[in-house]
């Protein structure tokens, strides 16, 4: 099972660009990445997932390594909305659990 | 869809007593999981099913917490007797298959004092 280790906290300013990394050196073949963001009082949200290389959607974008052994999700150009806790994920799918650990904490400044 | 169906929100109990949290998932989704959450440990996997059978149950903190799942549509998480330790927000989530991102419900607060 593929431990991630990703940074308790992190500061921004509204308007820059914030990129969290997430370590997972023993990252196996089939695992996927997944990235979800957590308000408080709510449940955790999928942000996006990716094998390798990079993904992008409406809301972040994802760099993955050709080693596969960290990850980087990037938000654009955040605002005070995006304060919020972010969680990397490492999961192959099957009967793996998957463990959601303490993710990162996001405060964005005016 | 509604998403993720969780009930009660809150639950205020006193220590000794039976808590019983609901969850529907997401119809058509093979897995569901409980979540456990708080300050100190984060986001803890409890239990999961695939196709209402319990697949892995090693997160489950003692015998004092048991899961069902009768049918696809509704599981529930039961503490018996709960104490003050049990206090946490336990969310529910369900996927259509693993890895491929996780729906999860809005929580419930449990508070046993």
């Amino acid at each position: 099972l593929a431990k991630t280790t990703q940074p308790i906290s992190m500061d921004s300013y509204e308007g820059q660009e914030v990129n969290i990394t997430c370590s997972h050196n023993n990252i196996a073949t089939n695992d996927y990445i997944t990235w979800y963001q957590q308000f408080p009082s709510q449940g955790p949200r999928f942000i996006i997932q990716g094998y390798k290389t990079k993904v992008t959607n409406e809301v972040a974008s994802l760099f993955i390594p050709a080693d596969r052994k960290s990850s980087t999700l990037s938000l654009p150009r955040v605002s005070l909305s995006d304060t919020a806790v972010y969680y990397c994920l490492v999961d192959s799918g099957g009967y793996q659990k998957v463990t959601f650990g303490i993710g990162t904490k996001l405060q964005v400044i005016p | 869809d509604a998403g993720v169906i969780q009930s009660p929100r809150h639950e205020v109990t006193e220590m000794g007593q039976e808590v019983t949290l609901r969850c529907k998932p997401i119809s058509g989704h093979d897995y569901l999981f409980w979540y456990r959450q708080t300050m100190m440990r984060g986001l803890e996997l409890l239990i999961y099913f695939n196709n209402n059978v319990p697949i892995d149950d090693s997160g489950m903190p003692e015998d004092r917490f048991s899961a069902k799942m009768p049918n696809a549509s509704f599981s529930t998480l039961k503490i018996q007797p709960s104490e003050p330790r049990d206090s946490a927000v336990y969310f529910c989530a369900s996927s259509a298959e693993q890895g491929n991102g996780y729906t999860f419900g809005s929580g419930t607060r449990l508070t046993v004092v």
